[in-house]
């Protein structure tokens, strides 16, 4: 399937300080999709990116897919001890059928 | 309550005894599938089901099987469990035949001796 890589694999941030977590791939993909997973939980949906170029916000998320549709980033303002956990991208192979996850990016948030 | 629902939640047995892990979903999903996470590997795709009786391989379906018999259920089983089958099992569903937004089980955490 269509490999994505996700940087950086942990990240340990003081509360209110930014956070970015990034996801490359060597291929153009189809879209992307974010998931966030609490420590002991199950991954939950955020959102999905289709278009090149596109930015959406969620509150203090901001998620970014690339022009080229090869990358896309995702970055929280002032982080907050509740953005604790492991936050995925994921993409969808040129079936439609297949989503191939990155490793993720654990957050940690020191109050 | 819309959700998906994993059974059982903890499991712990021997190579070569074989077992079955229900998923199950009251949405009335298209899309179904399996998925292991392993520390450091992320979530990776076992299985997947598009419609009813029609499923395909992921990126690590050795040793699992599935079936999707009815629309709500796809069961995971494992013929003869093996240690490096050791893993936390996630099932997940969506709405429309495509990887759409996928909602995810509670998870099963198997434990092989």
């Amino acid at each position: 399937g269509q490999q994505v890589m996700q940087i950086p694999q942990y990240q340990h941030v003081q509360e209110g300080e930014d956070f970015t977590t990034y996801c490359n791939s060597s291929t153009t993909l189809s879209n992307i999709q974010w998931y966030k997973q609490r420590p002991g939980g199950h991954p939950v949906f955020l959102i999905q990116l289709v278009k090149s170029g596109e930015v959406k916000k969620q509150k203090r998320l901001t998620f970014q897919f690339g022009e080229a549709k090869k990358n896309s980033s995702l970055h929280i303002t002032a982080t907050q001890t509740t953005d604790v956990g492991t936050y995925f991208c994921a993409s969808t192979s040129n079936s439609g059928y297949a989503l191939n996850f990155g490793k993720g990016t654990s957050l940690l948030v020191t109050p | 309550e819309a959700q998906v629902t994993q059974n059982p939640r903890y499991l712990i047995t021997v190579t070569g005894k074989k077992l079955t892990v229900t998923c199950s979903q009251n949405m009335n999903h298209e899309y179904m599938s399996w998925y292991r996470q392993d520390p450091g590997l992320g979530l990776r795709q076992i299985y997947y089901s598009m419609n009813v009786e029609v499923t395909d391989k992921g990126d690590v379906p050795e040793g699992y099987k599935v079936s999707r018999k009815e629309k709500r259920n796809f069961p995971l089983i494992l013929e003869s469990p093996s240690p490096n089958q050791t893993s936390l099992y996630f099932c997940a569903s969506s709405f429309s035949r495509r990887t759409d937004t996928q909602y995810f089980g509670p998870g099963t955490r198997l434990t092989v001796l």
